[in-house]
């Protein structure tokens, strides 16, 4: 299954609210998780199953979506939350991943 | 805390092979399947694999069938990662991780860089 990212970088302002797509080649049954990669390297899971926050991810960060189709979205937008995002499919073996998409305060 | 501690860079020559080390601690491993990551330099991550410690099951991505070995020692709490017949197209950051479930990705390693020389 290919996952894709169409924005491979965003820029945006603190305080706002940004939203990040992803789209799966083919119906992936909400396996949609999202990570987190800071620069230093360090990655994070924040959703997995679409919406669900793992544990001790700020409430700021949501996820939607069905089908194809899904959404990270970031509410408030922090100094820390500068990261490159990743979504990943956990439907069909193998599991695959996004681009990433880099995000950058304006 | 769950922790996972990788071992340290790799400089190695082509054609020779790596044996990576990710240790854990703050769980019991073999309650857990551990995952292998590779991300090559700016670009995105690739799963390799998994193994489930309490019985040495595993599932590869099949165009790393053949290529990585994955193992894990649970008296040490310790999984391994093994890649043969290095090209630079291997030059990359691995990267473990753990999970109660097959599909996601919970707790990550800080990453191990292999550069394969010429």
């Amino acid at each position: 299954i290919q996952m894709t990212q169409t924005t491979s970088s965003l820029s945006a302002s603190l305080g706002d609210r940004v939203t990040i797509s992803c789209r799966a080649s083919q119906d992936i049954s909400n396996y949609l998780n999202w990570y987190q990669q800071k620069p230093d390297g360090t990655v994070k899971l924040l959703i997995y199953s679409t919406s669900r926050l793992h544990s001790g991810v700020p409430s700021r960060f949501s996820g939607s979506g069905s089908g194809t189709n899904y959404s990270l979205t970031i509410s408030n937008l922090e100094q820390e939350d500068i990261a490159t995002y990743f979504c990943q499919q956990g439907n069909t073996l193998p599991w695959t991943f996004g681009g990433g998409t880099k995000l950058e305060i304006k | 805390e769950v922790q996972l501690q990788q071992s340290g860079a790799e400089l190695v020559r082509s054609g020779a092979s790596v044996k990576l080390s990710c240790t854990t601690s703050g769980f019991n491993i073999k309650d857990y399947y551990i995952h292998w990551v590779k991300q090559r330099p700016e670009q995105g991550l690739e799963w390799i694999g998994w193994i489930d410690p309490e019985n040495g099951d595993t599932e590869y991505d099949p165009k790393f069938q053949g290529k990585a070995t994955m193992t894990a020692d649970t008296s040490s709490n310790t999984a391994y990662l093994q890649f043969s017949s290095l090209t630079s197209e291997d030059t990359a950051v691995y990267y473990c991780n753990a999970c109660y479930s097959t599909y996601k990705f919970a707790y990550w390693g800080q990453g191990t860089l292999v550069t394969v020389s010429a």
